[in-house]
């Protein structure tokens, strides 16, 4: 029974480049969420989507972020023409069903340093 | 904009010592949820809180949820070296649908 996958588990990208991180939910999962750790802070919620629909984008940059979950395959979070500031690790959560009361499963997540 | 405030943010205590760490929010939530996160790790989910007043125990740990569901808590019995690691509060519900709204953890040490 996987849980969350996430790859890959370290990413280097030099400035300007882009930044493709994958998450592949638990198994009979289809609500993904993509959390942003910065070094020394706690874990901020970026955007949460179901299969094909973006549900809550609120905590995503306006600018160079995008994420999608498609009808076949992972959810990607795209960042484009990175800068040093997008140096974190990216987290990937996955839960059941729709609701208030659902719970979270952390995949192991993508360090994503930036040269 | 809902936030949770844990505190405190390091403890460092002998084994065998008990502790305790705090959520707080002036924010309602339907439920709360403790993680442990271990260095180069993604989150562990240990507990969800639902019901205002509800405690739960898990071997040593015992998690508590206030009555008006704004504020929880994480005690630890007799530390011991392996709880050493990172303590994330957690709250879903209200008006942020669908999503976590973390506390900044507390780095725990328990030394032998």
């Amino acid at each position: 029974n996987a849980g969350v996958m996430q790859n890959p588990r370290h990413l280097v990208r030099r400035r300007g480049q882009e930044a493709r991180l994958r998450c592949s939910p638990m198994k009979g999962h289809s609500h993904v969420y993509w959390y942003r750790q910065l070094p020394e802070e706690g874990l901020k919620f970026m955007v949460y989507l179901q299969k094909e629909n973006i549900i809550d984008e609120s905590g995503m940059p306006k600018e160079r972020f995008s994420a999608e979950f498609p009808k076949e395959g992972p959810s990607i979070l795209r960042i484009q023409q990175v800068v040093r500031g997008d140096s974190a690790a990216y987290f990937c959560a996955s839960s059941p069903q729709k609701g208030t009361n659902t719970e979270a499963f952390f995949g192991q997540g993508t360090r994503l340093t930036v040269v | 904009t809902q936030l949770l405030e844990q505190s405190p943010q390091f403890l460092s205590i002998q084994e065998g010592e008990n502790l305790t760490v705090y959520c707080n929010s002036s924010s309602v939530f339907s439920s709360l949820q403790w993680y442990r996160q271990e260095p180069g790790e993604g989150p562990v989910l240990l507990v969800t809180v639902v019901t205002g007043g509800e405690v739960k125990k898990l071997k040593r740990l015992t998690f508590q949820f206030g009555d008006a569901r704004k504020d929880s808590s994480l005690h630890i019995t007799a530390a011991q070296p392996g709880d050493t690691g990172l303590y994330l509060c957690a709250g879903a519900g209200g008006t942020s649908y669908g999503k976590l709204t973390f506390g900044q953890g507390t780095i725990l040490t328990v030394h032998p």
